[in-house]
């Protein structure tokens, strides 16, 4: 299976764009990127996805590195409400996702 | 709210006994997921539905738990013989699949299960 690899936590402060890097050095080449995020007590939450070019919508951006090894999550403005744990996952098989343990958003106001 | 509900939000049960579990997926949505999550790490992947066939079950997935989706509609979890090790948080989740195209998955509140 194809894995991610995220940092354990982040900080940011509020109102501040935030980068959330993730590697993939095995992806393959039919494996959809999707981030989502978990907000306490919540069920995880769909962000964005990509395949090869950059994606925006209107919650964040999404940049693909060119050989699709990494990729990093940009929220353009982080607010209070933004600080959850972020999963970088691969689409395996457009299937089920594997998740891995995900970054720690912290935002200070 | 994403649209898909869970029931019960919380279950306490005594070890040996048997749970069920209900997802109500987002109704046009073909696709049915069961995820469990225990504290501090990323949800699991167990099984997906796609309609009512049962397509993929995670190595996780012991004899002791089966999973249904009659009619393509809601799902059950169930547990049998319920150990302290199934103490987690069971994850829903439900897609419209189809054209090969990453799709998102809409998760459900999540059932908070604990075995004493």
């Amino acid at each position: 299976d194809a894995k991610t690899t995220q940092p354990n936590s982040m900080e940011s402060n509020e109102e501040e764009p935030v980068h959330l890097p993730c590697n993939h050095s095995t992806i393959s080449g039919t494996d959809y990127i999707h981030w989502y995020r978990q907000l306490p007590s919540q069920g995880p939450e769909y962000v964005i996805h990509g395949l090869t070019s950059n994606v925006n919508n209107r919650m964040a951006s999404l940049a693909i590195a060119e050989d699709r090894k990494s990729s990093t999550l940009i929220l353009h403005r982080a607010t209070l409400r933004d600080a959850a744990v972020y999963y970088c996952i691969l689409m395996y098989n457009n299937n089920d996702m594997r998740f891995g343990a995900g970054t720690r958003l912290t935002v200070k106001p | 709210d994403t649209g898909v509900s869970q029931d019960p939000r919380h279950k306490i049960t005594k070890r040996g006994q048997n749970v069920t579990f209900r997802c109500d997926p987002i109704s046009e949505h073909n696709r049915l997921y069961w995820y469990r999550q225990t504290l501090g790490q990323g949800p699991e992947f167990l099984t997906y539905f796609q309609n009512e066939a049962q397509l993929e079950k995670s190595r996780l997935l012991s004899d002791r738990f089966s999973a249904e989706r009659p009619k393509g509609s809601f799902s059950t979890l169930e547990i049998q013989r319920t150990e302290q090790g199934d103490s987690a948080m069971y994850l829903c989740a439900s897609s419209l699949h189809g054209g090969g195209r990453g799709v998102e998955q809409y998760f459900g509140p999540g059932t908070r299960l604990t075995v004493t």
